[in-house]
């Protein structure tokens, strides 16, 4: 069955610097997302994407975070300079259509980011 | 905005036994779905279960079965006969045609399973 796939499964990094957590969604899927899960908390949605542009994004996604999809097949989030607070496990997702047509998400198996 | 709350942090469950996970939502919404997940420690986030606020019946997969009480905005899951690998944290989660492409999700409920 295909699956999400994330990379790397564990990130470690310095206040203030830049990462990049990267996604490939489910081949013929069209939605891409990002939820956070602060540990011990629930998951947040943070953005969704389509036709390669951010349809969606919430209050958390702020000008330190961008998406982008540079190729047919990679989804990415940077944090431009992480923050303490960003320490969390990043999921990305994928779906068919958009979840508000019952397309249900498929998600990676999640990027632990630990910012020190 | 819509809310989902799981009142139970953690559930216990004897092999071989049934235990329900509650889930409660809150929306002015007549048409939505409501799902549930599953998060071993492997940490994906698999599909266990879906429906549809439309459908009057209940959705059942294999062992998985939900109690969906519309009026009351309640969404429980009931996991029958419940093995080793049923072990993980549960997220009771809402999307509809009016959250966009949102998923809000309850705080997850962490369920053991006793050999």
């Amino acid at each position: 069955e295909p699956e999400v796939t994330q990379t790397p499964s564990h990130q470690v990094t310095q206040m203030g610097q830049e990462v990049i957590l990267r996604c490939v969604p489910i081949s013929n899927h069209l939605y891409f997302y990002w939820y956070r899960q602060i540990l011990g908390q629930k998951v947040e949605f943070l953005v969704s994407f389509y036709n390669n542009e951010i349809s969606e994004k919430s209050e958390i996604f702020d000008d330190q975070f961008s998406v982008e999809r540079p190729d047919g097949s990679n989804f990415t989030l940077k944090i431009r300079s992480t923050k303490l607070e960003d320490s969390a496990m990043y999921f990305c997702a994928s779906s068919v259509q958009g979840t508000g047509n019952n397309s249900p998400l498929h998600f990676g198996n999640g990027t632990r980011l630990t910012v020190t | 905005a819509q809310t989902v709350t799981q009142s139970q942090p953690e559930m216990s469950v004897q092999e071989a036994e049934t235990v329900t996970l509650s889930c409660t939502y809150d929306t002015s919404e007549s048409d939505y779905y409501l799902f549930w997940y599953k998060q071993p420690p492997s940490r994906q986030m698999i599909l266990v279960i879906r429906q549809e606020a439309y459908k009057q019946q209940n959705a059942t997969e294999n062992r998985f079965s939900v109690n969906f009480q519309k009026a009351a905005k309640s969404f429980s899951l009931k996991i029958s006969d419940s093995q080793l690998g049923d072990a993980a944290m549960y997220f009771c989660a809402y999307s509809s045609p009016n959250t966009g492409n949102q998923f809000y999700f309850g705080t997850g409920t962490s369920l053991t399973v006793i050999p």
